[in-house]
């Protein structure tokens, strides 16, 4: 695709619903990364996978939060039972290889009411 | 824990000043230094600095690295209103334990451009 795309833009979500946010990365990108980006602040990694293997999450906040991308290409992030903490905008990022740079997706806002 | 600290962390300048925005970083496992731009969207891609010394340049944008002193610095000349948005900072690097890499931004320099 001409780049990675998110979905949905905005999501209100109630405190301890559940919420997944989807990404598309840029065709035959290989790397998928995920950023959280609380307001006024730079983003913050999450996780990243290489193909379908997530090689890194060692960003994930808590328990409630899971990423997949079962065949290498869309991603979706999980996050169970919101809490207000995690209404943030959540970014995501492919590139081509390993190592290479990073192109970003318009993000989601989450709001946890 | 890998860090990296930009500033100033807020400008303000006139149509046609030229501006300098810092960033300074400590990361271990260091791969390269990105800059990106971020208007009310998605950060667009700006530089990607891996060797000391080289500026790299795109229009009246410019930037450079210095691995010894551990800082990079994007110029922006002649600056428009169209510049106007947060300059990010981002170094990256790899993990110790696995194959992968990840990107530790700063807080971003909000510069603003008024005509």
């Amino acid at each position: 695709g001409a780049g990675v795309s998110q979905s949905p833009r905005y999501k209100v979500a109630k405190r301890g619903q559940d919420v997944a946010l989807r990404c598309d990365p840029i065709s035959g990108h290989v790397s998928l990364f995920w950023y959280q980006q609380a307001l006024g602040q730079g983003p913050e990694f999450l996780t990243y996978f290489q193909n379908e293997a997530q090689l890194d999450k060692s960003g994930l906040p808590s328990d409630r939060f899971f990423a997949e991308r079962p065949e290498g290409s869309v991603s979706t992030l999980k996050i169970q039972r919101t809490q207000q903490e995690d209404s943030a905008v959540y970014l995501c990022a492919s590139s081509l290889a390993w190592g290479g740079v990073q192109y970003f997706g318009p993000g989601t806002r989450l709001t946890v009411t | 824990e890998d860090k990296v600290v930009q500033s100033p962390l807020s400008l303000v300048v006139h149509e046609g000043d030229t501006v300098t925005l810092n960033c300074s970083y400590e990361v271990t496992n260091f791969r390269s230094l990105l800059w990106y731009k971020q208007e009310k969207k998605a950060p667009t891609f700006l530089f990607m600095l891996t060797s000391s010394g080289i500026e790299k340049k795109s229009g009246r944008l410019s930037s450079i690295l210095d691995k010894k002193e551990l800082f990079s610095i994007l110029n922006i000349t002649a600056t428009q209103t169209g510049d106007s948005a947060i300059y990010l900072c981002a170094v990256e690097s790899t993990g110790e334990e696995t194959s992968g890499s990840r990107l530790t931004f700063g807080e971003g320099t909000q510069l603003t451009v008024n005509p």
